[in-house]
C-alpha cells in the first residue's frame, strides 16, 4: 500500500530557513498537498502542488518536487514563531476514491 | 463563508459509553469526508461521502463505528460501544467536486477513560 514518509526536524531559529521533506509513493498523484496544525487547532490547507510543476513559490512558502525520486519539500524562509506547528504532506488515494494519505507529520518548533 | 465546523471540540468519555461527532461541511460542498489520528499515528481515512451516499467507507475500522449523512448535509460518526484505542483526533473534511482539494475542520478530541 501507499506510505508517506516525512524527515524528523530539529528547531530552528526565528529568521532561519527550514525545510521539510517528504516521500510520497504513487507516481501517479496529481495533486501533492501541504497541511499545517499549529497546537490544538485543525488542519489547515497550506498550500498544493500539481503533479506537472517542479516547484511553486507563494510568498515566504516554496514547494520542490522530484517526480522521478517521488519526493516533495517545502521551505519556509524566514521563519517565525507562529511558524511552529506540525507539518504534514498528503497524497491522494488514488487507487482508491479521492482519500488522502498522510504522512506522519513533522513538528517545526521556531525558537525566538 | 464559514468553513468546516465540527462538534463537539471536546469529548471525554468511559469505555463502554457511546459518543456522536458532528460535522457541517462547507455549503454546497458534496464530498464529505472522516479522518482521525489516533496517538503518535498518521491521521488515517475513515470514510468518504458524496451527498448522502457512501462513497468509500474502507477506513472505517470496526462495526462500533456508524456514520450517517441524511439529506447530504451535516454528517455524525457514532462510537458505539467506544474503546480505549479510539482515543484520538476526529477531522472531517468537505470538497466540492471528486477531485477538489479539502477543507478540514477544527477536529474533535476524544478520550476514552
Amino acid at each position: 500500500g501507499e506510505d508517506v514518509e516525512q524527515s524528523l526536524f530539529p528547531s530552528v531559529r526565528e529568521g532561519d530557513s527550514s525545510v521539510i521533506n517528504c516521500t510520497y509513493t504513487d507516481s501517479s498523484s496529481t495533486y501533492l498537498y501541504w497541511y499545517k496544525q499549529e497546537p490544538g487547532a485543525g488542519l489547515q490547507l497550506l498550500t498544493y502542488i500539481f503533479s506537472n510543476m517542479d516547484m511553486k513559490q507563494d510568498q515566504r512558502l516554496t514547494v520542490l518536487l522530484n517526480k522521478k525520486d517521488k519526493h516533495l519539500s517545502l521551505r519556509i524562509a524566514d521563519t517565525q514563531t507562529g511558524d511552529s506547528a506540525i507539518y504534514f504532506c498528503a497524497e491522494p488515494n488514488n487507487q482508491a476514491g479521492t482519500a488522502l494519505i498522510f504522512g506522519k507529520g513533522t513538528t517545526l518548533s521556531v525558537s525566538s | 463563508e464559514a468553513g468546516v465546523t465540527q462538534f463537539p471540540s471536546h469529548s471525554v468519555i468511559e469505555k463502554g459509553q457511546t459518543v456522536t461527532l458532528r460535522c457541517d461541511p462547507i455549503s454546497g460542498h458534496d464530498n464529505l469526508y472522516w479522518y482521525r489520528r489516533v496517538m503518535g499515528k498518521e491521521i488515517k481515512f475513515l470514510l468518504h461521502f458524496v451527498k448522502e451516499s457512501k462513497q468509500d467507507e474502507s477506513g472505517m475500522p470496526n462495526n462500533r463505528f456508524l456514520a450517517e449523512r441524511t439529506g447530504g448535509t451535516y454528517s455524525t460518526l457514532k462510537v458505539q460501544p467506544a474503546e480505549l484505542e479510539d482515543s484520538g483526533v476526529y477531522f472531517c473534511a468537505s470538497s466540492g467536486g471528486r477531485l477538489g482539494t479539502q477543507y478540514f475542520g477544527p477536529g474533535t478530541r476524544l478520550l476514552v477513560l
